[in-house]
């Protein structure tokens, strides 16, 4: 079958850093996307990886390996804004998406 | 420019009415996603759309629920009688078509979140 696994929650500290991991296992694979969904709001769109590496946006970075089913968020020099869950979704062959249930990332002062 | 458009944000309703939800996708965009989310089971795909022909509705729950895009800016999502297990956030999502190594991010509405009483 196809899942995606992710940690429930983390707690992270204003100005720290964090990394938010995944793992899949899906029929083929066309990539890797992560989005943010703050509580009460839609998810929005942070990256997509389908090779392997980092990809640097800023304070966001996003790591694939396709031969682990790997993936992890980078988020440096937390803010209070960041608290949110997190989700990370694969693209399988049939170019569907496979949701994680999502990371839900408190930020503490 | 504007972003996908969902009416309407919030409905409450009693049980074995009909609800509808509503869905302006982003211009230009060729597929359109009607998805659910609620704390037990996350974010599920219920249909989406390619050019407006449904290509996949096995996300669809039961027969109760309905969905219809009859134009490229214009969709339904109807459940029809609604049962308090329908209470969840509705989202409909549209994005561009890409294969190969163009791949092109999902866009999602605000949502609709759906009580029933």
């Amino acid at each position: 079958g196809q899942n995606i696994d992710q940690p429930t929650e983390m707690t992270a500290t204003e100005g720290a850093i964090v990394q938010i991991n995944c793992t899949y296992q899906t029929s083929g694979f066309n990539g890797l996307f992560w989005y943010q969904q703050h509580a009460g709001e839609a998810p929005t769109f942070l990256s997509y990886n389908v090779l392997d590496g980092l990809e640097e946006k800023g304070r966001f970075s996003s790591f694939l390996s396709r031969s682990k089913g790997y993936s992890y968020l980078l988020l440096k020099e937390l803010q209070m804004k960041d608290s949110a869950s997190y989700l990370c979704a694969a693209l399988d062959s049939n170019y569907q998406l496979i949701w994680g249930a999502g990371t839900k990332l408190i930020i503490k002062p | 420019d504007a972003g996908v458009i969902q009416s309407p944000r919030h409905e409450v309703t009693e049980m074995g009415q009909e609800v509808t939800l509503r869905c302006k996708p982003i211009s230009g965009h060729d597929y359109l996603f009607w998805y659910r989310q609620t704390m037990m089971r996350g974010l599920e795909l219920l249909i989406y759309f390619n050019n407006n022909v449904p290509i996949d509705d096995s996300g669809m729950p039961e027969d109760r629920f309905s969905a219809k895009m009859p134009n490229a800016s214009f969709s339904t999502l109807k459940i029809q009688p609604s049962e308090p297990r329908d209470s969840a956030v509705y989202f409909c999502a549209s994005s561009l078509g890409g294969t190969g190594q163009v791949i092109q991010p999902q866009h999602f509405g605000d949502g609709t979140r759906l009580s029933i009483l």
